[in-house]
Order: structure tokens, then sequence, then C-alpha cells
């Protein structure tokens, strides 16, 4: 099956542009997740989706930050506008809406804001 | 407060010795803990959780809730095994991670 994919790999932006960073989920993975990784500090949950509603996101750091999953499949984070501290790796993962069922991570987009 | 704790950035260890990443955590209730590896321009992927109770590649973790540990371990590491550990924990299977600051194994020939 292929695997969580994010797309873009990297993106380097000036600080007040606009990102969109896109991750597919494994088809049929209701559960979809977004994380991220500061230079120096642990990898930290945003927020999570079951199909297309936000389940948790508590972990969304201000309203600079805005995900989407219409219909259900893959997902979007929005920076506006992007600020020197938001540069880290962001990391997207799924999995099944089952108990038991391990996530399962994508590649992540390296974002650095200039 | 929900916290994994993982004391070591570095651990640098020669070609068949015994490994053993630390792992602490804090949580009011009783949770899954994983460990996530990731190697070098790979994903990050599951290397086991406790409740499986497995071995992979080698590498067994025993959680131990007395003194709320969940250390990582293999006796005879291999230059493969170099990549970043996480060891991280879920109020349950499948849901969100809290997870440690990481910590980076590396293997000497």
């Amino acid at each position: 099956e292929a695997g969580v994919t994010q797309f873009p790999s990297h993106s380097v932006i000036e600080k007040g542009q606009t990102v969109t960073l896109r991750c597919d989920p494994i088809s049929g993975h209701d559960n979809l997740y977004w994380y991220r990784r500061v230079m120096g500090k642990e990898i930290k949950f945003l927020l999570h989706f079951v199909k297309e509603s936000k389940q948790d996101e508590s972990g969304m750091p201000n309203n600079r930050f805005l995900a989407e999953r219409t219909g259900g499949t893959y997902s979007t984070l929005k920076v506006q506008p992007a600020e020197l501290e938001d540069s880290g790796v962001y990391f997207c993962a799924s999995s099944q809406d089952r108990a038991n069922s391990p996530l399962h991570f994508g590649n992540g987009t390296r974002l650095t804001v200039t | 407060a929900q916290r994994v704790t993982q004391p070591e950035k570095l651990l640098s260890v020669f070609k068949g010795a015994p490994v053993e990443l630390k792992c602490n955590y804090s949580y009011s209730g009783s949770p899954e803990l994983f460990w996530y590896v990731q190697y070098s321009r790979q994903r990050l992927q599951l290397l086991l959780r406790h409740i499986s109770r497995e071995s992979i590649k080698g590498f067994t973790a025993d959680l131990n809730k007395g003194e709320t540990s969940f250390h990582l371990k293999k006796p005879f590491a291999q230059e493969e095994d170099s990549a970043m550990y996480y060891c991280a924990l879920s109020r349950l299977v499948g849901g969100k991670l809290i997870f440690g600051q990481g910590t980076e194994l590396s293997v000497k020939p």
C-alpha cells in the first residue's frame, strides 16, 4: 500500500508569507494527525482529524495556523503569515479507526522561514 | 502533567556492545508506550509497543510501572541501528502521541 505522503518535502519562505502543506493519508485511514518538530525540541502534537472533523486541535500554536480536511481525504495545513519560530519539520500521520491500529508517518515537510 | 523524558540526546557505542536507551514517563492513568525510530533519510516508523511484548530487530522494551520507565535495550548493537529513537506514549493505540526529545544512537564499527 502507498504510505502517507507529504508535499512539499522542503519549503523556504520569507517571514510574513503564506505556506500550505499537504498530507495524503493512507487510503481508508480515518484518523489524521499533524505534528511538528521545532529545532532542538521534541515532536509535538498539533491536531487530530477523524474523517473531516477536528477531534482535537489543542496543540495548534496560534490562529496563524489553519488545518483543513475537506471530504475526509487529504489535509492541508496553512501558515499565514509565517514567523521565524514556525521553522521546523511538520509531520503528518494516519491510522485506521479501530483499536490497536498504529500510526503511520509521512516523511515530513521541512519548513524554513527566513 | 503528561511527559516523556529521554535523558540522553546522544548515545555512542561500539558494534557488538549492549545498548540501553532510557525513557521515563509521567502520566495519570495507564498509557500505551511506544518506541519509534527514524533512520537517516527515512520516515518515522514504529519500532515496538509495550502491548505487543515483541522483539523487533533484536530490541526489547519492558514497561516498569513502578519506575514509570520504558527503556529500550539490545544486547549487541549493530551499525545499522544508528538512528534517532523516540519514546512516546498515548492514551490508546492509534491515538495522539506525546514524544520524548529523542536519543540519537550512533553505533561505531
